[in-house]
């Protein structure tokens, strides 16, 4: 079944701290990959996606990540980060190619950064 | 507009009500889902419509009734709800079924049953 592991439940950083939150995937397949955030009541908003191609993502806001397929891993990261990126993080995964786009989640990270 | 509106942002109902959650988006995408997020949990997937027809149920209850009147609007029947069903339910919308799309997500109704 497909799953997907976020290690870090909890993270308290503190402003210009660098920021690396991991995920883990279970997948008999090539996947699509994501990260939503969910700022303190707001609606879950996308970072960032890989499809295919270089597998070092921009996304919004100065965050990357890096899909390294033989560790199944897709790891969230942002070398500087500020008050406003205490939020909830989300990595997700879809089937590649499939056609019904179900969002498997993982456990989500909780960022805190104290300024 | 890359909105997904959602209403009423809060319920509070009693077991034996019936009540309706509403979702609306106008981007012009022809998929929409409902997701059911607990306290600390991550947001689970309930349906998925395409094109106005509902194309996965992930064995939710029956007390859950959801309808897709039109392309834009989602609705989610409420009926005979149990206290654990409270929660976040969230709406999401993509342009289509492809697993490479996007999905935009509402800010959600929080759900008390009480």
């Amino acid at each position: 079944a497909q799953s997907v592991s976020q290690h870090n439940h909890h993270v308290i950083l503190s402003e210009a701290a660098s920021l690396e939150l991991g995920c883990n995937y279970s997948y008999g397949g090539t996947v699509n990959l994501f990260w939503y955030v969910q700022y303190p009541g707001q609606h879950l908003q996308l970072l960032l996606k890989y499809f295919s191609g270089d597998p070092l993502v921009k996304g919004i806001k100065g965050f990357e990540a890096e899909f390294i397929k033989s560790k199944f891993s897709f790891n969230l990261r942002k070398p500087s980060v500020q008050w406003s990126d205490t939020a909830e993080y989300f990595c997700a995964v879809t089937g590649y190619g499939g056609a019904t786009n179900k969002l498997i989640f993982g456990t989500g990270t909780l960022l805190a950064v104290q300024p | 507009d890359t909105e997904v509106t959602q209403t009423p942002k809060h319920l509070v109902m009693g077991m034996t009500n019936k009540k309706s959650l509403k979702c609306e988006q106008h981007m012009g995408h022809r998929a929409m889902y409902w997701y059911k997020q607990k306290a600390k949990k991550p947001p689970e997937l309930m349906f998925v419509y395409s094109y106005e027809k509902l194309s996965i149920n992930e064995s939710v209850p029956s007390r859950f009734s959801p309808e897709c009147p039109n392309s834009s609007l989602l609705n989610l029947h409420l009926h005979a709800l149990q206290p654990e069903d409270s929660a976040l339910y969230l709406c999401a919308s993509s342009p289509g079924l492809q697993s490479s799309y996007e999905q935009y997500f509402g800010p959600g109704t929080r759900l008390t049953v009480t």
